[in-house]
C-alpha cells in the first residue's frame, strides 16, 4: 500500500517553540487530514482539509493543503506539554474511495 | 456517548490460539477498518468494510479474518496464522461513502501481545 513520506521523524523542543511538520506523496490527493495520537489511545482528528492551498486553524495549530496537492503542512505554535505525541497525517486520493494513507508519524516531546 | 468501543484494551495470546478483537461503534457509521500499529510505524490497513455482509483485505490481511454482519459491529480475529501478532490494533469508523466527508474516527486501541 501507499505510503505518505512524513518528517522529520522526531522532535524534541522547549515550551514555547514553534513546530513545524510536513508529508509528501507521489500521488495527488484530494483530502488531507492530521490527527494527534496519545501514548495507548487512538488518533484523534485534529484539522481536515479538502481544497489545494487550503489553510486551516484549530487553536495554536495551522495546518496547509499544498498548492501542488501532494504535500500538507502543519505548524503548532507556542508549543505546551501536552502537545507532547505522535501527529500523524494522513491522505486519500480519489481513486482510492473510502482508504486513507497514513504517514509514519512525526514524534513530539516538549521541555517544560 | 456516541464513538467506537474497543474491548479489550489489552490482550494475551497463545501459540496457536485465535483471539477476536471486538469493535463497536453507535454513530451510524457505515465503513469500518481495523489498522495495525507496530512501534516506530505508520498504521497499516488490515480489512475494512463499507458496508454491512460486505468486506474488503487491505494490505496486511494475511492471517486475520473479519466479519460485518451488523452495521455497529466489525470484529477482527487474529488467527494462528499470524506469527507475529504483537502489536497495537485500531478500529476506525467514518460516515457514509455517499458524502464528501472523509475523516475517520478511531476507538481506543486494543493491544495484543503473545505469551
Amino acid at each position: 500500500g501507499q505510503q505518505l513520506n512524513q518528517s522529520p521523524q522526531s522532535m524534541f523542543i522547549q515550551e514555547g517553540e514553534d513546530v513545524s511538520m510536513n508529508c509528501t506523496s507521489s500521488s495527488i490527493f484530494n483530502t488531507w487530514l492530521w490527527y494527534k495520537q496519545d501514548p495507548g489511545e487512538g488518533p484523534v482528528l485534529l484539522i481536515a482539509l479538502y481544497k489545494a492551498g487550503e489553510l486551516t486553524s484549530n487553536g495554536r495549530l495551522t495546518a496547509q493543503f499544498g498548492i501542488t496537492r501532494k504535500d500538507s503542512f502543519l505548524n503548532i505554535s507556542a508549543s505546551i506539554p501536552s502537545d507532547v505525541g505522535i501527529y500523524f497525517c494522513a491522505g486519500q486520493g480519489g481513486s482510492t474511495l473510502g482508504r486513507l494513507y497514513f504517514g509514519r508519524g512525526t514524534q513530539l516531546t516538549v521541555w517544560p | 456517548d456516541g464513538g467506537i468501543t474497543q474491548s479489550p484494551k489489552y490482550l494475551f495470546r497463545k501459540e496457536g490460539q485465535n483471539v477476536t478483537l471486538s469493535c463497536e461503534q453507535n454513530l451510524n457509521h457505515d465503513a469500518m477498518y481495523w489498522y495495525r500499529q507496530d512501534p516506530g510505524q505508520g498504521l497499516r490497513l488490515i480489512y475494512y468494510s463499507q458496508i454491512v455482509n460486505d468486506f474488503q483485505k487491505g494490505d496486511i490481511a494475511e492471517g486475520y479474518s473479519v466479519s460485518r454482519e451488523k452495521k455497529e459491529s466489525f470484529p477482527l480475529t487474529v488467527t494462528s496464522a499470524q506469527k507475529n501478532p504483537t502489536a497495537f490494533y485500531l478500529c476506525a469508523s467514518r460516515p457514509t461513502l455517499r458524502t464528501a466527508n472523509e475523516k475517520l474516527f478511531f476507538g481506543s486501541g486494543t493491544q495484543l501481545s503473545v505469551l
